[in-house]
């Protein structure tokens, strides 16, 4: 079974540019999340969905930042214009939709980097 | 903001010791998680612990679970250089347990 995919794996941009991340699910798994990881922290969530609906973006800084996750199933992430201090690994997870104790698979993550 | 406090936030130990990794949290919660992530990679589930349990054991790894105390510890026996990583506690609370909240996690290294 495949697990969560990301890409690009690495992106180097100049600040200002926009820049796009694409995540595809574990298939099944209604539940994805998009987290920011900076170099020696833990990830922090930036937002979360069930199937199409965001239901947690309070922490998506929407001046900058926005997310779509049209059909439920793939997400992609942007940022338009990229800062210097959005270099850093974003992470994409899914689970189960409805579990109660929520085992989060995790993908290889996005290593992005504004010059 | 991260809830999650690890300690300490590296340790390093040699091949065949145990390794011991401790979180602390804030707010109740209704079950915390360890997390693994080797260099450059995503993070791997390792266990899960409910807030009505104290205890849970998963092949090598052991954690404990202190509610009153708002602690767990993570303990790895017999560890090996693939040991190698950081490990992150994840904690689900009672009001949203679908979200996670990470500590700034543990960077264990096993020396051969």
């Amino acid at each position: 079974e495949a697990g969560v995919v990301q890409s690009p794996r690495y992106k180097i941009i100049e600040k200002k540019q926009p820049v796009a991340f694409w995540c595809n699910p574990i298939s099944g798994h209604n539940t994805l999340y998009w987290y920011l990881q900076n170099l020696g922290q833990g990830p922090e969530l930036l937002i979360r969905y069930e199937n199409e609906e965001a239901v947690d973006d309070s922490q998506l800084p929407k001046d900058r930042f926005s997310a779509e996750r049209l059909k439920g199933v793939d997400s992609t992430l942007k940022i338009q214009p990229a800062e210097l201090g959005d270099s850093a690994v974003y992470l994409c997870a899914s689970s189960i939709q409805g579990e109660t104790y929520n085992e989060q698979f995790f993908g290889p993550g996005t290593r992005l980097t504004v010059l | 903001s991260q809830q999650g406090e690890e300690d300490p936030q590296a340790l390093s130990i040699q091949e065949g010791e145990n390794a011991t990794m401790n979180c602390s949290y804030k707010t109740s919660i209704n079950n915390l998680q360890w997390y693994r992530q080797n260099s450059g990679r995503g993070l791997v589930h390792l266990i899960l612990i409910r807030s009505n349990e104290r205890e849970k054991h998963s092949g090598r790894l052991r954690v404990t679970l202190d509610t009153s105390k708002k602690s767990s510890s993570l303990l790895i026996t017999a560890s090996r250089a693939a040991d190698t990583a950081s490990y992150f506690c994840a904690t689900a609370s009672i009001q949203g347990a679908q979200k996670l909240v990470f500590g700034q996690g543990t960077r264990l290294t096993i020396n051969p």
